[in-house]
């Protein structure tokens, strides 16, 4: 069974950008999360969707954003780039309550 | 609300050796425990979990304890590998499937 994958594994944007990162749950998860690490915060929880719905949203300002489609992929969304979002974003999926399976991350440098 | 918080930034035990990661807690209602293990460039991967209602739990080569009186699991890894080199995070799910994380501590295995 494949993992999960999240595309682009690297990316570089410029401040007062805005990026889209996704992640492709395992197959037959319903549920995705996201969290950021970074070396000073470490990891910390963004949201959570399942079946299309957010349900749960961690301490983000509004600039960060996420969806989930009908079949389970996830994008989130950072508009207006800070240097300070520079981070490795964590997609995670689970069946439902249980155990999460993460994926490689997306690193993003914002210049 | 929830903190975890890791007693050892880094750990440098030899091969063969056995090494202890801590890990403290703020929430005396917690019931469910998860180690994760980094390894660089990739996601976090689940080690072991435990429930409150056990001070044990072992599984391959690996012993996680609970001790609720002082809120603190310790992750006991016997007879450490040079591939066990990686970062272990302690864990605490809250809400749904939002993962509250420690700070991390890395461990570093000398041949």
């Amino acid at each position: 069974k494949a993992g999960v994958t999240q595309t682009p594994r690297y990316l570089i944007k410029t401040r007062g950008q805005q990026v889209t990162l996704s992640c492709s749950p395992i197959s037959g998860h319903r549920s995705v999360s996201w969290y950021q690490q970074t070396p000073g915060q470490g990891l910390q929880f963004l949201f959570e969707y399942f079946s299309e719905t957010q349900r749960n949203k961690g301490n983000f300002p509004g600039r960060f954003s996420g969806r989930q489609f009908s079949n389970s992929r996830s994008e989130m969304n950072v508009s207006t780039l800070e240097l300070g979002d520079s981070a490795l974003y964590l997609c995670a999926s689970s069946l439902g309550m249980d155990e999460q399976y993460f994926g490689p991350g997306t690193r993003l440098t914002v210049t | 609300g929830e903190s975890v918080g890791l007693h050892l930034p880094t750990l440098s035990v030899q091969e063969g050796d056995n090494s202890i990661i801590n890990c403290a807690y703020s929430n005396s209602a917690s019931d469910y425990f998860i180690w994760y293990k980094q390894e660089s460039g990739k996601g976090p991967q689940f080690i072991i979990d435990i429930r409150s209602n056990m001070d044990k739990r072992q599984g391959q080569r690996v012993t996680v304890l609970l001790n609720k009186t002082v809120k603190h699991l310790s992750l006991q890894i016997a007879a450490t590998q040079p591939g066990d080199s990686a970062v272990y995070f302690c864990a605490v799910p809250n809400a749904g499937n939002m993962l509250t994380f420690g700070g991390g501590t890395r461990l570093m295995v000398k041949p």
